[in-house]
C-alpha cells in the first residue's frame, strides 16, 4: 500500500522561481491537506480540500495555490518562491470526517529557496 | 481549534512507562483529542484519539480527564523507537492544528 506519496523529496529553488509539489493518495480519502514545518516548529496548515473541486485556506496560505481536480491528487503550487518558503512540506489525507479525523501523512518534501 | 499546552521535552528510561500530559482547556464538547508523533526526518503518524472515554490501542493508551480539559498519553513500555515529538491536538474535523509538541527522549 503506497498511502500518501509526495514528490519531489528535495528541491532547491532560486528566488522568484515557481514549482509544484505533487501529492497523491491511493486510499480514496475525501480530505487532503498541505502543511509546512519550519525547523524546530510544529506543523502549520496551508490549504485543505474536502473533495474534488473544493479547496479552502488554512492558517498560512499566502504565496501558495492549490487545486483538486481528482480525489487522488492535491498539488501545491509556489508561484514566486521566497526564502521564507524554505521549509519541509507535508501532504496528508483522511477519510470523510465525522468528528474524529485520522490523518495519514506523506514522507515530506524539503524545499530550500536561495 | 482548541489551544493545547504540552511540556517542551520529557525523558524516560527504556522499558518504563511514560505519561505525556496535555492541557486543552478550550476544547469544545464535540472536538476529539488526537495524538500524533513524529519520528526524526519523517512525517507525523497517528497514535490514538478519543472523545470522552479512555482509549487503548496497540500503540498506547489515552486517559481523558472527566472535564475534558486535559489528557495523558501513556506508553506502557517505552522503547528507543518511541523517541519522537508527540503532538496533542484538539480541533475540528476539517482543520487539525499542530503545536510544538513534546520531545520524548528514551534513555537506554
Amino acid at each position: 500500500n503506497a498511502g500518501v506519496t509526495q514528490t519531489p523529496k528535495f528541491r532547491i529553488l532560486k528566488i522568484g522561481q515557481s514549482m509544484t509539489l505533487q501529492c497523491t493518495q491511493d486510499m480514496n480519502h475525501n480530505y487532503m491537506y498541505w502543511y509546512r514545518q519550519d525547523p524546530g516548529m510544529g506543523l502549520k496548515l496551508i490549504y485543505y480540500s474536502v473533495g474534488a473541486g473544493i479547496t479552502d485556506k488554512g492558517e498560512v496560505p499566502n504565496g501558495y495555490n492549490v487545486s483538486r481536480s481528482t480525489t487522488e491528487d492535491f498539488p501545491l503550487r509556489l508561484e514566486l518562491a521566497a526564502p521564507s518558503q524554505t521549509s519541509v512540506y507535508f501532504c496528508a489525507s483522511s477519510p470523510k470526517a465525522s468528528g474524529a479525523n485520522v490523518l495519514t501523512f506523506g514522507a515530506g518534501s524539503r524545499l530550500t529557496v536561495l | 481549534d482548541a489551544k493545547t499546552t504540552q511540556p517542551n521535552s520529557m525523558e524516560s528510561n527504556e522499558e518504563e512507562p511514560v505519561h505525556l500530559p496535555c492541557n486543552h482547556s478550550t476544547i469544545s464538547g464535540t472536538d476529539y483529542i488526537h495524538w500524533y508523533r513524529q519520528l526524526p526526518s519523517q512525517g507525523p503518524e497517528y497514535v490514538i484519539h478519543g472523545l470522552t472515554s479512555n482509549v487503548n490501542n496497540r500503540m498506547a493508551s489515552l486517559a481523558i480527564a472527566e472535564d475534558r480539559k486535559s489528557s495523558t498519553l501513556i506508553l506502557h513500555r517505552a522503547t528507543l523507537r518511541d523517541a519522537a515529538v508527540y503532538y496533542c491536538i484538539g480541533g475540528s474535523a476539517r482543520q487539525l492544528t499542530f503545536g510544538s509538541g513534546t520531545q520524548l527522549t528514551v534513555l537506554p
